[in-house]
């Protein structure tokens, strides 16, 4: 059973513009949400964090909004920069547990066309 | 700040083999995780040490896996008789969760192949 689904695999974006990656998850004990950028062979990059206490983060270009009630939340890019292509991981964690372990969605490939 | 290390970046090996890789997390980072990563899927953790002590291991983490954290610093994952299953990318990562900061932060990885 998936708790964090990430259901597009793909987004392709222009330069300039607006990307939006989307993630839901079905665990209603998830309070801490991230997301992580990753190249190939390398390491997942963290970019943004947000608490459930909250509903929005905003760190530069990078913007997470979450929607407790619908159990969704996304990451907003603006502007897309062709830097920006890589996958993005959205993950969750039960920070009450204090395991602090994440549990990941499959990603999304985001392509950037100059 | 150098950031997590992992050593080697890859590995073959023949199936039966044992291998181990080392992990070195960012300084004064109490927490270590261990994932694993295969293809189009996200991370799957496996384990995890705070300081010196290994708190909680995953169902994945079968009884050919072990892993260490002697004196709080760097960790050691060693698979013992390696599957074909076994081929994966190993990541590593840390976070200084004594200080209220949760998010992680990953290595390059350790990817395995096992022939």
């Amino acid at each position: 059973d998936q708790q964090v689904k990430q259901n597009s695999p793909s987004l392709s974006v222009q330069e300039g513009r607006i990307s939006i990656l989307n993630c839901d998850y079905t665990n209603s004990m998830f309070d801490y949400f991230l997301w992580y950028k990753k190249y190939p062979a390398e390491g997942p990059t963290f970019l943004i964090s947000i608490s459930s206490i909250k509903d929005k983060n905003e760190d530069g270009r990078f913007t997470v909004f979450l929607n407790k009630s619908a159990k969704h939340l996304s990451l907003h890019i603006v502007p897309s920069q062709p830097g920006d292509s890589a996958v993005y991981f959205c993950a969750a964690s039960d920070l009450g547990r204090s395991q602090g372990n994440l549990i990941f969605g499959k990603g999304t490939k985001l392509s950037v066309k100059p | 700040d150098t950031g997590v290390s992992q050593n080697p970046r890859h590995k073959i090996t023949k199936r039966g083999q044992n291998v181990t890789f080392r992990c070195d997390p960012i300084s004064e980072h109490n927490r270590l995780y261990w994932y694993r990563q295969t293809l189009g899927q996200g991370p799957e953790f496996l384990t995890y040490f705070q300081n010196e002590a290994q708190l909680e291991k995953s169902r994945l983490l079968s009884d050919r896996f072990s892993a260490e954290r002697p004196k709080g610093s760097f960790s050691t994952l060693e698979i013992q008789r390696t599957e074909q299953g076994d081929s994966a990318m190993y990541l590593c990562a840390s976070s200084a969760w004594d200080r209220g900061y949760y998010e992680q932060y990953f290595g390059p990885g350790t990817r395995l192949t096992v022939t």
